[in-house]
């Protein structure tokens, strides 16, 4: 298996340009994660789909960002107008429901790396 | 967002030691708690996970402690070596869906 494929892996733009950025789940995962990993922060979660839909979106952290999953094996996360802030390496993740008796693993691609100056 | 509360933020020890990174919930409703283990310029990796009703989970030299009643559970690493230098993050996934939770993470370097 592939794992979790992500696009563009290193961005670098100009602060008030549209960041997109795009991930390719594992195939049969259902649930698809978008995390940012700052060295202030951590990871947050920003929001995550089950079967396509937008479960929970409270981690988005403002209207800039915006996150669609038009099918199962397609996601993007959209910044637009991006800021200095923004500036983090943000990962796509999937997983599948697990089994009854433990848990899920969530499989993380390797990040897109963005720079906003 | 954040309702995992990890610590120390780095730690150092020396081949052989034993570091042991905590971590802290507040809410209740966390049915499944996994650590994960990232190198550089790589995603998270899972490691090793327990469930609530589980005192400790033992894999290799990993090993989770976990005390529901402190909201408490920790990772100790057995005989560490340096190719364990990496972030580790303990998470937590809510009951009745899938939303992971992550503290903030542990630099860990073991000295050769």
């Amino acid at each position: 298996d592939a794992g979790v494929i992500q696009s563009p892996r290193h961005e670098v733009t100009e602060m008030g340009q549209e960041v997109t950025l795009r991930c390719k789940p594992i195939s049969g995962h259902d649930y698809l994660f978008w995390y940012r990993q700052t060295m202030m922060r951590g990871l947050e979660l920003l929001i995550y789909f089950n079967n396509n839909v937008p479960i929970d979106d409270s981690g988005m952290p403002e209207d800039r960002f915006s996150a669609k999953m038009p099918n199962a094996s397609f996601s993007t996360l959209k910044i637009q107008p991006s800021e200095p802030r923004d500036s983090a390496v943000y990962f796509c993740a999937s997983s599948s429901p697990g089994s009854v008796s433990f848990g899920n693993t969530i499989y993380f691609g390797e990040g897109s790396w963005l720079t906003v100056v | 967002q954040q309702q995992v509360k990890q610590s120390p933020q780095s730690l150092i020890v020396q081949k052989g030691g034993i570091p042991i990174i905590n971590c802290a919930y507040e809410n209740t409703a966390f049915d499944y708690f996994p650590w994960y283990q990232q190198f550089p310029g790589k995603g998270p990796a899972l490691l090793i996970a327990i469930r609530p009703d589980v005192s400790e989970k033992k894999e290799g030299r990993f090993t989770i402690s976990f005390n529901k009643s402190a909201k408490q559970f920790s990772l100790h690493i057995m005989d560490s070596q340096p190719g364990d230098s990496a972030t580790y993050f303990c998470a937590a996934r809510g009951t009745g869906g899938f939303k992971t939770i992550f503290g903030a993470g542990t630099r860990l370097f073991v000295k050769a």
